[in-house]
């Protein structure tokens, strides 16, 4: 099975600090991504990963950048936290087009920022 | 711009009856169709896709959906729910061929179960 792990499963953090979140999946993916979910809103695409050293933006970067030195891992960073931020942040990694394009997903990491 | 609806946020079934949960996107070009399920607290896991063949797909715990072309759809039917079905679904939807294509995912719809 797929396995992606997301490194925290709940964090509390202040305003202003810098945060990160850490996603590592165990299935040579080349692509991975990070959403946020927010009631009502569904899943929104943060960034997204297809390769090493690559990354594109998604619908709302703003606030927000990573970084994927590794195949494996993938790293969501919100430079200066703000309480908007708030929310259930979600890893996800495919194959891509070879597999049919299944994206599978971590737990989800819930943050909140006071 | 590309999109998907899923007509009703909350839907609450009695145990036993016909699940219905609706999904539509916005572009006639046929794509790739998800419909995904979160039970609290946890990720998303997908249920079914399709990807070409067969317009009726099955997926697991006994739920199964249709792509209908002509109508842009996608709905998700389970025909006689359990309580352990109560979750978040959602529907997503991917166009273009390549591995960078980017999933869009519709708001989701919470299904409710009575006992």
């Amino acid at each position: 099975d797929v396995k992606v792990t997301q490194s925290s499963r709940y964090l509390v953090k202040r305003t202003g600090e810098k945060v990160f979140l850490e996603c590592v999946q165990d299935m040579d993916h080349e692509n991975m991504f990070w959403y946020r979910q927010d009631p009502g809103l569904g899943l929104r695409l943060i960034y997204f990963s297809y390769d090493v050293k690559m990354k594109e933006k998604g619908d709302i970067p703003e606030g927000y950048s990573v970084s994927r030195e590794k195949k494996e891992r993938f790293s969501l960073i919100l430079e200066s936290a703000s309480t908007n931020q708030t929310s259930m942040y979600l890893c996800a990694s495919s194959a891509g087009y070879s597999s049919g394009n299944t994206i599978y997903f971590g737990e989800g990491s819930w943050l909140t920022v006071v | 711009a590309q999109s998907v609806t899923q007509l009703g946020s909350h839907v609450s079934v009695s145990e036993g009856a016909l699940v219905l949960l609706r999904c539509n996107y916005s572009s006639s070009v046929p794509p790739y169709l998800f419909w995904y399920v979160q039970y609290p607290n946890q990720g998303l896991q997908l249920l079914l896709k399709y990807t070409t063949g067969a317009t009726l797909v099955k997926g697991i715990n006994g739920f199964e959906a249709e792509f209908k072309k002509s109508e842009t759809s996608f709905h998700l039917t389970k025909p006689s729910a359990h309580m352990s079905d109560a979750a978040e679904y959602f529907c997503a939807v991917m166009y273009g061929y390549s591995s960078a294509s980017k999933i869009i995912f519709g708001s989701g719809t919470r299904l409710s179960i009575r006992p």
